[in-house]
């Protein structure tokens, strides 16, 4: 069965820093890995959706996957206060399914 | 395009009494997802609709819950008699076909007392 983590739990950074966040897959066979952002009590917001080994940027967001590693990280260019928020990993696939599993999230904010 | 709708947005029941849960796929979705986040345990996934057969449903505890989808244009999640450890928000997402993006509503925050 497919097993997400993300580290670490928390991070908080200085506003215009880069901030890096960590998530790690158990499948080889997921064929594609998103990152969301989650506001106190809103919805999910996709921010990047990968598919192949290497870099994907979104606007300010950059997804970066190592499936040899079984890796993929977000990094966050000089994040803004309305960056503070909780970031979800979720990976889809393995053995032919189509459901996300997600890992417990990074809950990011921003010193001023 | 409104979104994914869910209603109503907070419910609060006793325990031991039901629960129906709604969800509105965006027009033209032919696949609708339920999730269920909570602090503990994160965001899970319970069961999944496409052109509105059941396809997967390994998430759904094995009593209490159910799910349907009628018609394409609305799907919904049914827990008897709720237990305090079913408190959580409940999120429906719909895509246009397999392999798509999903996009999530606000969910559902279900309160047990």
């Amino acid at each position: 069965q497919q097993k997400v983590q993300q580290s670490p739990e928390s991070l908080t950074v200085s506003e215009g820093a880069m901030a890096s966040l960590n998530c790690t897959f158990s499948d080889r066979s997921s064929d594609n890995f998103r990152w969301y952002r989650q506001h106190s009590g809103k919805g999910l917001e996709v921010l990047v959706s990968i598919f192949s080994d290497g870099e994907k940027e979104e606007g300010s967001f950059t997804a970066h996957l190592n499936r040899a590693s079984l890796h993929v990280f977000l990094h966050i260019r000089e994040p803004q206060p309305s960056d503070s928020a909780l970031y979800l990993c979720a990976v889809r696939g393995g053995t032919g399914s189509n459901r996300l599993t997600f890992g417990k999230g990074t809950k990011f904010s921003l010193i001023p | 395009n409104a979104g994914v709708i869910q209603t109503p947005r907070h419910k609060v029941t006793g325990k031991g009494q039901e629960a129906t849960l709604w969800c509105e796929p965006i027009s033209g979705h032919s696949a609708v997802f339920w999730y269920r986040q909570t602090i503990v345990q994160g965001l899970e996934f319970l069961t999944y609709f496409r052109n509105q057969a059941p396809i997967d449903d390994s998430g759904m505890p094995k009593e209490r819950f159910s799910a349907q989808m009628p018609n394409q244009s609305h799907s919904t999640l049914k827990i008897q008699s709720t237990q305090p450890q079913d408190s959580a928000v409940y999120l429906c997402a719909s895509s246009p076909g397999t392999g798509y993006e999903q996009y999530f509503g606000p969910g559902t925050r279900l309160t047990v007392l």
